[in-house]
């Protein structure tokens, strides 16, 4: 078995700051996932990457940077947090990229003050 | 595109009795279907996911049916139990696009 680890657990920023998101896979998974999470909305993708140094946009890429410098870790940067923003970030992972089962971590809390 | 529709935002129900999540969907090619399930404060987990064969697949008491002719998925588990109290996602894979296009969610409560 494998685990996804994200830190932080939570985040606070404010308004117009840049924030990272970090995601750490040990299951030697090629793709890895970022989504947002948000109350009554389901889970929308962020970025993916299947491979070290690639990036893929998803449906909500606007806002948001990524980066996968190892194939065990993706990170998601926030360019500028909006006022009063919540929401769960989650990441995953998967085998390959269509198909699989993806496993996801345990999330960020992002809240912008 | 791919969509996904969940029709219940919100299933309250008790314990022992029968619950049905529905799942429709609509996809240009052939797709996966997966229910995933997400207790509170946990990562969303694989429940299920659909087989091209046509077999039933099953976990913890829960299966679902993909039925192409109708583009449904349906989630079903014939006696509930309070530890069935989750956030449940139907979601959906294909060939063209990566990662999973989900629903918006079906969050089931069940009282003793």
């Amino acid at each position: 078995g494998g685990i996804i680890t994200q830190t932080p657990k939570f985040l606070i920023g404010q308004e117009g700051q840049k924030l990272t998101l970090k995601c750490q896979q040990n299951f030697n998974h090629d793709t890895m996932y970022w989504y947002r999470q948000d109350s009554g909305k389901g889970l929308r993708l962020i970025y993916y990457s299947i491979t070290e140094n690639d990036l893929q946009k998803g449906d909500l890429s606007e806002g948001y940077d990524a980066s996968r410098e190892k194939k065990s870790s993706f990170s998601l940067t926030v360019t500028s947090a909006q006022k009063n923003e919540m929401a769960v970030f989650l990441c995953a992972s998967s085998i390959d990229g269509n198909y699989a089962e993806q496993f996801f971590g345990p999330g960020t809390r992002l809240t912008v003050l | 595109g791919d969509s996904v529709t969940q029709t219940e935002g919100l299933v309250t129900l008790t314990e022992g009795l029968p619950v049905m999540l529905n799942c429709t969907y609509q996809s240009t090619y052939s797709p996966f279907l997966f229910w995933y399930v997400q207790h509170l404060n946990e990562a969303p987990k694989l429940l299920l996911k659909s087989f091209t064969d046509n077999k039933r697949p099953e976990h913890q008491g829960f299966h679902a049916t993909l039925h192409k002719s109708s583009s449904s998925f349906h989630l079903q588990k014939s006696s509930a139990q309070l530890s069935d109290s989750a956030l449940y996602y139907c979601a959906l894979s294909s060939v063209y696009a990566q990662g999973l296009t989900f629903g918006l969610g079906t969050r089931v409560s069940v009282f003793p």
